[in-house]
């Protein structure tokens, strides 16, 4: 079965800091997408960032990034210069062609911005 | 405008009513679906569609079915609502492109008594 795992439930870290979302996954496919999902106090699902398994370079999108580990099946999400804002639950999800591209959940992980 | 709107935002209903939940895409995409989020989990697959003579069941279809009216819209149906479909419900967008990326609505949040 595929699943995904985010064992930090929840984390909070002062403003300005650097913090490391964890998330880990499993599959027997070897092409797939990962991704990570911010869900603000507002419900609203936002996509974050998202990396092709193929591909070796970590992805990243301003102060976000990812550590993309494809042989120990990791993807953590960076966040740098935190910010207010940031505070939401964060999900990490997987799909893969051969599975009709369903994304495939974690459970999230709750992260507080403290000023 | 949003691209994806879903419809009610939150509904409080009683146990054995029939819901109906609407979404509507202006995206121009073709595939559709509905998740459902509980505390403490992530999303779930009701159902999804790739086009709008494509219907298929997701993880938790039981108790459920959906409706694809046209390319733009996607309606979710609890027949005989129960208390533990209360939930919030999420529909969602996605072409099918490389990434397939899924473009969510803002969900509606829904209560069984």
């Amino acid at each position: 079965a595929q699943t995904v795992t985010q064992s930090q439930p929840e984390m909070s870290v002062q403003e300005a800091e650097t913090v490391t979302l964890s998330c880990t996954y499993d599959t027997s496919e070897s092409n797939y997408y990962l991704f990570w999902y911010k869900q603000p106090p507002s419900r609203q699902m936002i996509l974050v960032i998202r990396q092709e398994a193929y591909k070796q370079q970590n992805a990243t999108e301003n102060r976000f990034s990812v550590n993309f580990q494809k042989a120990a099946k990791s993807f953590s999400l960076k966040i740098s210069d935190s910010q207010l804002g940031d505070t939401a639950m964060y999900f990490c999800a997987f799909m893969t062609p051969d599975s009709n591209y369903q994304l495939i959940w974690g459970a999230g992980t709750k992260l507080i911005i403290k000023p | 405008d949003a691209d994806v709107t879903q419809t009610p935002r939150n509904r409080i209903t009683k146990t054995g009513k029939r819901i109906m939940l609407e979404c509507s895409q202006t995206k121009g995409h073709d595939r559709m679906y509905w998740y459902r989020q509980d505390p403490g989990l992530g999303l779930r697959l009701i159902y999804y569609s790739f086009d709008v003579k494509d219907i298929n069941k997701g993880e938790i279809s039981d108790g459920y079915s959906v409706s694809r009216q046209a390319q733009a819209k996607f309606s979710l149906s609890l027949e005989s609502a129960i208390p533990n479909q209360t939930a919030l419900y999420f529909c969602a967008s996605s072409d099918a492109g490389l990434y397939n990326e899924q473009f969510f609505g803002p969900g509606t949040r829904l209560t069984v008594l």
